[in-house]
């Protein structure tokens, strides 16, 4: 079946622009997360939702980051105000059920503010 | 503080050679789960491995090996006659109960190169 997709895959913007990312995930996964992962390190956690709801937004570095998911399938980061800090890749997970399963990775949008 | 190091930054080795991939972990629960992640240079990360805290066995899945040690905090993997597809980046990661698992912290990577 079809893994979780994201898009864009290339966004480049200007400083103090707004940016939308969407990630569709796998169909029945009730678990959906948001990392970022700059060059040369590790995913870091943003946020996690289960089912509409943001169960642990604790990763969000600043209020300019903000995501919804507003039926429980795709979700949206919204970033206001982008600043050249934020260029990084930005992955998008899901998984089944608990949230210690194993989560499968979109291929990621990568962001650029220029 | 970081909650898994992996301190080999980057691992070169030829073919057929086998490979030991480091990861420390720390965290003050009891319950707890690791995972190995692959990310090779297409740049989608794929899962590999999920182990509990209370199972201390180690596994071996093909070439793949993983042992744990809680007495040392790692969870250290172990490839048997590398191969040139095994090139990657590869990472460790961690989450806690104490976070109902929401959270999973990565290590900074492991980057393979096999050479043929």
């Amino acid at each position: 079946g079809a893994g979780v997709s994201q898009t864009p895959s290339n966004k480049v913007t200007e400083k103090g622009k707004y940016v939308e990312l969407r990630c569709d995930p796998i169909s029945g996964h009730t678990a959906l997360y948001w990392y970022r992962q700059s060059l040369g390190q590790g995913p870091e956690f943003l946020i996690y939702f289960q089912g509409t709801g943001a169960a642990d937004d604790s990763g969000l570095p600043n209020d300019r980051f903000f995501a919804v998911r507003p039926e429980g399938s795709v979700s949206t980061l919204k970033i206001q105000r982008t600043e050249r800090g934020d260029s990084a890749v930005y992955l998008c997970a899901s998984s089944f059920g608990q949230t210690y399963n194993e989560q499968f990775f979109g291929p990621g949008t990568r962001l650029t503010v220029l | 503080a970081q909650k898994v190091t992996q301190a080999q930054t980057e691992i070169s080795v030829v073919e057929k050679e086998d490979v030991t991939l480091d990861c420390v972990y720390e965290t003050r629960d009891t319950t707890y789960y690791l995972f190995w992640y692959k990310q090779p240079p297409s740049g989608e990360l794929v899962f590999l491995i999920r182990r509990n805290s209370f199972d201390e066995q180690n596994e071996i899945s093909g070439r793949y090996s993983w042992n744990f040690q809680k007495s040392t905090s790692s969870f250290n993997f172990t490839i048997t006659a590398s191969q040139v597809v095994d090139s990657a980046v590869y990472f460790c990661a961690l989450s806690e109960a104490g976070r109902d698992f929401n959270k999973f912290y990565f290590g900074s990577g492991t980057k393979l190169n096999v050479k043929p």
